[in-house]
């Protein structure tokens, strides 16, 4: 079946420093994605949608220029978390739809974010 | 998207069906419901999905009112590895931009 991947699984970052965490569409072609976060024994937020070849629109209060998207292709989506601090800890999760049956949406993984 | 609304929590006992219900009286027309579920420190799994008819997969049973304002999700053989949070979304055909309450903590017990 349709399958999202996301890289890394986990990231240990130094604060200031930025990190860049990516999500691919393994079977097939996403034109959109889509951007959570997760902080402990809360729900997903939904950070952004990532749209293919055009800019990324972003939920209230979510900061653009620290959460950069880019969706180069079809089947890749990075979230780069920039200039990290510690707060920036979460689990980072993405989304795509697979339009074959039904409109699936399926989520990657997960991406573990310490910030030290 | 309709609002959901599910129970907090629930317990089931390892190899009974799990009854799991959610109610979306203000879904519309086209709005599908879907189910997912998140195992602590993983990305959500995708369940199941229906509009109108019942659906069944080799995971779960979807069971759809016929008025389509309450739904059940059905594990027919519940196991320990499916204690879980469990997510009931109502989302338009067109819309593949997900809203996630609080869902429901499924502990399955041996």
């Amino acid at each position: 079946g349709a399958v999202v991947s996301q890289h890394p699984s986990w990231v240990i970052c130094k604060s200031g420093t930025s990190v860049k965490i990516e999500c691919r569409s393994l079977d097939f072609q996403a034109t959109t994605m889509f951007w959570y976060r997760q902080f402990p024994k809360q729900s997903l937020m939904l950070m952004a949608t990532s749209n293919e070849g055009s800019k990324a629109t972003y939920e209230q209060g979510v900061e653009k220029d620290k959460f950069l998207i880019n969706h180069a292709s079809l089947t890749l989506s990075t979230l780069t978390v920039t200039s990290a601090h510690p707060e920036d800890s979460s689990f980072y999760i993405c989304s795509a739809t697979w339009t074959g049956y039904g409109n699936t949406i399926y989520f990657g993984e997960g991406s573990w974010l310490t910030v030290v | 998207d309709a609002k959901t609304t599910q129970p907090t929590s629930m317990d089931c006992a390892e190899g009974r069906a799990a009854n799991l219900p959610c109610n979306h009286s203000t879904i519309s027309g086209n709005e599908y419901v879907y189910w997912y579920r998140q195992i602590h420190s993983q990305g959500p799994q995708y369940i199941i999905h229906g509009l109108k008819n019942n659906e069944t997969n080799e995971m779960a049973s979807l069971i759809i009112t016929e008025d389509r304002k309450s739904s059940t999700l059905i594990l027919p053989h519940a196991t320990l590895r499916d204690t879980a949070v469990y997510y009931c979304i109502a989302i338009g055909s067109n819309d593949y931009k997900l809203s996630f309450g609080a869902g429901t903590t499924v502990t399955v017990r041996a």
